[in-house]
């Protein structure tokens, strides 16, 4: 089992709808989580991170956490074309690694 | 401010060359990261140092060897390259407990 899962892709979205991306994990012990944007040929860049169980809101975005379950989750809401890129789940587990997902492609569709 | 530096930026070599990769940061950062990003599969973790002085594998350590030659450079070698080694290399740093990663604009590396 990979360390870090996300939902596969890719995705498409209509401009202006709610785009729903999804991550577990398996180290119980794991701390911190991240997500990154990346566009093509470009290097990852952060969007959230995010420590407690919970919601944490940033203007478009929202990171939600469940310990409990080993699960994190992105939302974006009123999606852009600009939002168009690949999404990055990373975990830093209980050792200090910082362990990516594989990845969900996004296409808000115009 | 420069962030995290990467020296080259492409390279091709051919099969069994040998080649060091270059990563700097002027943030004193205590931990630094490699990763590998091959299409369709993220960032996969080669090495990383939590501190100087100290490395571990990650997730793909093979045909790979490390140097953390101070608090600020992080290098990554190949001894002796193999066409599976074609990848998009990206160096990373982070600060304390929590930080998220800061990476360099990444090394694309071809092996013919």
């Amino acid at each position: 089992q990979k360390e870090v899962e996300q939902n596969s892709g890719p995705l498409s979205v209509p401009e202006g709808a709610i785009a729903s991306l999804n991550c577990t994990y398996s180290d119980r012990g794991s701390q911190s989580f991240f997500w990154y944007r990346q566009y093509s040929g470009k290097s990852p860049e952060l969007i959230m991170s995010i420590y407690s169980n919970g919601d944490k809101e940033d203007g478009r975005f929202t990171a939600q956490l469940n310990k409990a379950s080993q699960y994190v989750s992105l939302l974006i809401r009123d999606s852009q074309p600009s939002d168009s890129a690949t999404y990055l789940c990373a975990v830093r587990t209980s050792y200090d690694k910082v362990i990516f997902g594989p990845g969900t492609s996004l296409s808000v569709i115009p | 401010n420069a962030g995290v530096t990467q020296t080259p930026k492409f390279q091709v070599l051919k099969t069994g060359q040998s080649m060091t990769l270059q990563c700097a940061q002027d943030m004193n950062h205590n931990s630094m990261y490699w990763y590998r990003q091959d299409p369709g599969m993220g960032l996969r973790l080669i090495y990383y140092s939590a501190s100087e002085g100290t490395t571990d594998k990650g997730e793909v350590p093979n045909g790979y060897n490390v140097s953390r030659l101070n608090k600020r450079e992080f290098s990554l070698r190949l001894e002796s390259a193999a066409p599976s080694q074609t990848s998009v290399y990206f160096c990373a740093s982070r600060g304390g407990v929590g930080s998220p990663l800061h990476f360099g604009n990444g090394t694309r590396l071809t092996v013919t």
